[in-house]
């Protein structure tokens, strides 16, 4: 498997615009994590999704930030106006909790980093 | 206080240093993960732990239930294991608490 896919890698952005982040999971992984880390607070959780329903989106910072997870193999965050701090890094990550996995190691993918001027 | 303390938050070794990292938490937890996240960013996960002790090449990890800690020991430290260390734990809920983290150098 090539592991979390996270697309964008790098965006630059005004202030104002719609960014839209996007985020493969690895296949058969039932849990989806949305962290976004920054120098000032670390990392924080977001959201996450468990079989592509969001479970608790009590990080989300406020109604300008939105989450979805339309199947098991996608989901997108979204930043509706843009503002510049919003910048930080996004990442992605996914974790399966079956009993013939390794369980519960979540794999992270390797983030976008989000600059909004 | 954060519900995951870790320490030290940086550390300077030199090549070949036995090295350890502690993280004490306050939660009641189901699992404990190590993280390593390297200077380009990506964050990869070491170990994942709920007791005991875990071994992978160099690098030792250890909990204590009771005592609401523990350790990430690296043997014969190198160069490229200069990174970002970060613990994190998981609660009763799906969610990571993350630690600040910490960062090493090792210098050749």
């Amino acid at each position: 498997d090539a592991g979390v896919i996270q697309s964008p890698r790098h965006e630059v952005t005004e202030m104002g615009q719609e960014v839209t982040l996007r985020c493969k999971p690895i296949s058969g992984h039932d849990y989806l994590f949305w962290y976004r880390q920054t120098m000032m607070r670390g990392l924080e959780l977001l959201i996450y999704f468990n079989n592509n329903v969001p479970i608790d989106d009590s990080g989300m910072p406020e109604d300008r930030f939105s989450a979805k997870m339309p199947n098991a193999s996608f989901s997108t965050l979204k930043i509706q106006p843009s503002e510049p701090r919003d910048s930080a890094v996004y990442f992605c990550a996914s974790s399966s909790h079956h009993r013939s996995n390794s369980g519960n190691t979540i794999y992270f993918g390797e983030g976008s980093w989000l600059t909004v001027v | 206080k954060n519900e995951v303390e870790q320490s030290p938050q940086n550390l300077t070794a030199q090549e070949g240093e036995f090295i350890t990292i502690n993280c004490s938490y306050s939660v009641g937890i189901s699992a404990l993960h190590w993280l390593q996240q390297h200077p380009g960013g990506g964050i990869v996960s070491l170990f994942m732990l709920s007791s005991g002790k875990k071994k992978h090449g160099r690098l030792i990890a250890t909990i204590n239930i009771q005592e609401k800690h523990s350790s990430l020991h690296i043997t014969a430290s190198h160069p490229r294991d200069s990174a970002v260390y970060i613990c994190a734990v998981r609660g009763a809920t799906n969610k990571l608490i993350f630690g600040t983290g910490t960062l090493l150098a090792v210098q050749p």
